[in-house]
C-alpha cells in the first residue's frame, strides 16, 4: 500500500508559522485531489484545506482562510501546507490525504502551538 | 456546515456477531451528478484513518466483504456481518457533498 510521509510539524509559539510538507514517490499526484485534515482529541476530524489535480482551484475551512496555504509540485510528487499566524486552536495531527485512484493517508505530523 | 451525527458513539460487540453504526446527516447529500457523497473510515488504534466505503456503499479495495453500507438522503448505516479482532478502532462517517466535508464524531468498537 502507497504511503504518505508528512514532515515539518512541531512545537510553535502563538503567532509563528510553519510548513508541512507531504511527499509519496509512488503515487500520481497531477491526477489526484489533495486534503490536509487535521485531528485533536476535541473536535474530531477537520477538513482543513484542499486542492485540485493542477492546483487551481483550493478551498480552505474558514477558521484558517488568510493564514494557511495550501499547495502542490505535481512535479515534485508533494504537498505542502504553508500556516502562519499560528493559534493554539490550530494544535492538531495534521494528515496528509490524497483523493485519486484510491484513498490513502499519511501517518501525521503533530503540530503544538503553546507559549 | 453539515452536521453528521453517528450513533452510537460506543459499541461492544462479541466477536463473529454482527455490528451496526448509523450516521445522519444535517443535509441531503445527494448530487446533482445522482451520485450520494458518503464515506466511511475506520481509525484503528494508533493509525490513520482508512477509507473502507465511499458513495454510501462502495467498498475500497481489499476492504472484506463483511463490510457493507447503505443508506439514502440523510440516513446511512455501515454493517459488519461478523466482527473480527481487527475491527476494533473508530469509525467515522463522512460527508462530501457539501464544503466544508465534515465528519461524524466517530463510534468505538471495542470486543466484548
Amino acid at each position: 500500500e502507497e504511503q504518505l510521509v508528512e514532515s515539518g510539524g512541531g512545537l510553535v509559539q502563538p503567532g509563528e508559522s510553519l510548513r508541512l510538507s507531504c511527499a509519496a514517490p509512488g503515487l500520481t499526484y497531477h491526477n489526484s485531489w489533495m486534503s490536509w485534515i487535521r485531528q485533536t482529541p476535541g473536535k474530531g476530524l477537520e477538513w482543513v484545506a484542499h486542492t485540485n489535480q493542477d492546483g487551481s482551484y483550493k478551498y480552505y475551512v474558514d477558521s484558517v482562510k488568510g493564514r494557511f496555504s495550501i499547495s502542490k509540485d505535481n512535479a515534485k510528487n508533494s504537498l505542502y501546507l504553508q500556516m502562519n499566524s499560528l493559534g493554539v486552536e490550530d494544535t492538531a495531527v495534521y494528515y496528509c490525504v490524497y483523493w485519486g485512484e484510491a484513498n490513502y493517508w499519511g501517518l501525521g505530523t503533530l503540530v503544538t502551538v503553546s507559549s | 456546515d453539515v452536521v453528521m451525527t453517528q450513533s452510537p458513539l460506543s459499541l461492544s460487540v462479541t466477536l463473529g456477531q454482527p455490528a451496526s453504526i448509523s450516521c445522519r446527516s444535517s443535509q441531503s447529500l445527494v448530487h446533482s451528478n445522482g451520485d450520494t457523497c458518503v464515506s466511511w473510515f475506520l481509525q484503528r488504534p494508533g493509525q490513520s484513518p482508512r477509507r473502507l466505503i465511499y458513495n454510501v456503499s462502495n467498498r475500497d479495495s481489499g476492504v472484506p466483504d463483511r463490510f457493507s453500507a447503505s443508506g439514502s438522503g440523510t440516513d446511512f448505516t455501515l454493517k459488519i456481518s461478523r466482527v473480527e479482532a481487527e475491527d476494533v478502532g473508530l469509525y467515522y462517517c463522512m460527508q462530501y457533498r457539501h464544503w466544508p466535508h465534515t465528519f461524524g464524531q466517530g463510534t468505538k468498537v471495542e470486543i466484548k
